[in-house]
């Protein structure tokens, strides 16, 4: 069973930073694209940033482009996202997704974490 | 960059059909994916590539994509499918996965 567990949320100060993890079981982690979505309270979904299964390509929201960095640890079967340079509107849940190929660009979304929640405030 | 308009609400009936769409500026040349999220839960992707439909999601959900709009059908909606239900495309323009604002479905 495809199982996505996100994990290190909590809050922090604006200008903080954080990293988030997501631990992948059940397929071959390292064949798959993998992106992060987050929501706001009371929002809808927003993209935030996506890899490819190497890792050399990876591609990010202008919201975040520059003080968040996605990573991977194939060996791991791990997912990172390090946020820098907090603010308040970064609050919100957090979700990794799987996608269904190697096609960073192309390929669906085919499963979701439960996600974990960010809070930014002071 | 590419924008997604969805309706932000849609209520109907049990054992009607709910037609949940989405805009975007020649959408027909892009793949489709919709996700359902309900009320304090993950989303679900509910149709990829513009009309498949996942192992597991009943064949009252099917979708189509033409010309600037495409269509989330849901047959005989049930009340378990009250839920907020989101379109999303590659923008190849900017390189970013781009979602609908969501369209909120009540079933009555």
């Amino acid at each position: 069973e495809v199982q996505l567990l996100e994990s290190g949320g909590g809050s922090a100060q604006p200008g903080g930073s954080l990293r988030l993890s997501c631990a992948a079981s059940g397929f071959s982690f390292s064949i798959y694209a993998m992106s992060w979505v987050r929501q706001a309270p009371g929002k809808g979904l927003e993209w935030v940033s996506v890899i490819s299964p190497s890792g050399d390509n990876t591609k990010y929201a202008d919201s975040v482009k520059g003080r968040f960095t996605i990573s991977r640890d194939n060996s791991k079967n791990t997912l990172y996202l390090l946020m820098n340079s907090l603010r308040a509107d970064d609050t919100a849940v957090y979700y990794c997704a799987k996608q269904s190929g190697s096609e960073y660009n192309f390929s669906a979304f085919d499963k979701w974490g439960q996600g974990t929640m960010v809070t930014v405030s002071s | 960059s590419y924008v997604l308009t969805q309706p932000p609400s849609l209520s109907v009936a049990p054992g009607e059909t709910a037609r949940i769409n989405c805009g975007g500026n020649n959408i027909g040349v892009k793949s489709v994916h919709w996700h359902q999220q309900k009320s304090g839960q993950a989303p679900v992707v509910v149709i990829s590539y513009d009309s498949d439909r996942p192992s597991g999601i009943p064949e009252r959900f099917s979708g189509s994509n033409s010309g600037n709009e495409a269509t989330l059908t849901i047959s005989r909606v049930e009340a378990g499918d009250e839920a907020d239900y989101y379109c999303q495309v590659w923008d190849s323009g900017s390189d970013h996965w781009v979602f609908g604002g969501g369209t909120k479905l009540t079933v009555l």
